[in-house]
């Protein structure tokens, strides 16, 4: 079973440009989840989807990131203006199951590695 | 406010011994306590984890201890192996949703 695939690996870009990221999760997988690791800090959601609908965007910086999953299958990430502090790893994982009283454990991607210069 | 913590960065240990990391919690609502590890240039992967109402739980050279009265948890690897050496991460689920919030991570390095 292939795994969460996320592109590009690594990207590099100065401040105020725009970037985005995709992600591709495992086939069959409702919940999608984009997750910030800055250096020396553990991932941090930015944003959950189940299916194609937001369930928790409550610590996605808005007036710069936006992410969107059309199909409820693969999804993108954007930062525009990008800021020096963007700089981290983001993380795509995706989930087998809908929101509900157990855990399903998230499947990660190998992220993508951001430096905003 | 850092719900999940890991006060430990790093943590070197001699192969064949016992590596014991630790991980302490403030929310007592959290559902699931969970242990991944990450390699360079990887994403975290799946190791281990421990219902709420457990306080123990063992899979092969890994357990997972949790004391719910002082929001502690640790991980125990015995015997540790080189291949053992990556960052480990604590994580919590449960109080909100599907959130999952992890702690800042241990770097253990095993020592052939």
């Amino acid at each position: 079973e292939a795994g969460v695939a996320q592109s590009p690996r690594y990207k590099i870009i100065e401040k105020r440009q725009s970037v985005a990221f995709w992600c591709n999760p495992i086939s069959g997988h409702a919940t999608l989840y984009w997750y910030q690791q800055i250096l020396g800090q553990g991932p941090k959601l930015l944003i959950q989807f189940q299916n194609n609908g937001v369930v928790d965007d409550s610590q996605l910086p808005k007036d710069r990131f936006s992410a969107e999953r059309l199909k409820g299958v693969d999804s993108t990430l954007k930062i525009q203006p990008a800021k020096l502090e963007d700089s981290a790893v983001y993380l795509c994982a995706s989930s087998p199951s809908s929101a509900g009283a157990s855990y399903n454990e998230q499947f990660f991607g190998p992220g993508t590695r951001l430096t905003v210069l | 406010d850092q719900q999940v913590k890991q006060n430990s960065p790093s943590l070197s240990v001699q192969e064949g011994r016992i590596s014991i990391l630790n991980c302490d919690y403030t929310n007592s609502m959290f559902d699931y306590f969970l242990w991944y590890k990450k390699y360079p240039a990887e994403g975290p992967t799946f190791l281990i984890s421990i219902s709420s109402i457990k306080d123990k739980n063992e899979d092969g050279r890994f357990t997972v201890f949790l004391n719910k009265s002082a929001k502690h948890l640790s991980l125990h690897i015995v015997p540790s192996q080189p291949g053992d050496s990556a960052v480990y991460f604590c994580a919590a689920w449960g109080s909100s949703g599907d959130k999952l919030t992890f702690g800042t991570g241990t770097r253990l390095a095993v020592r052939p």
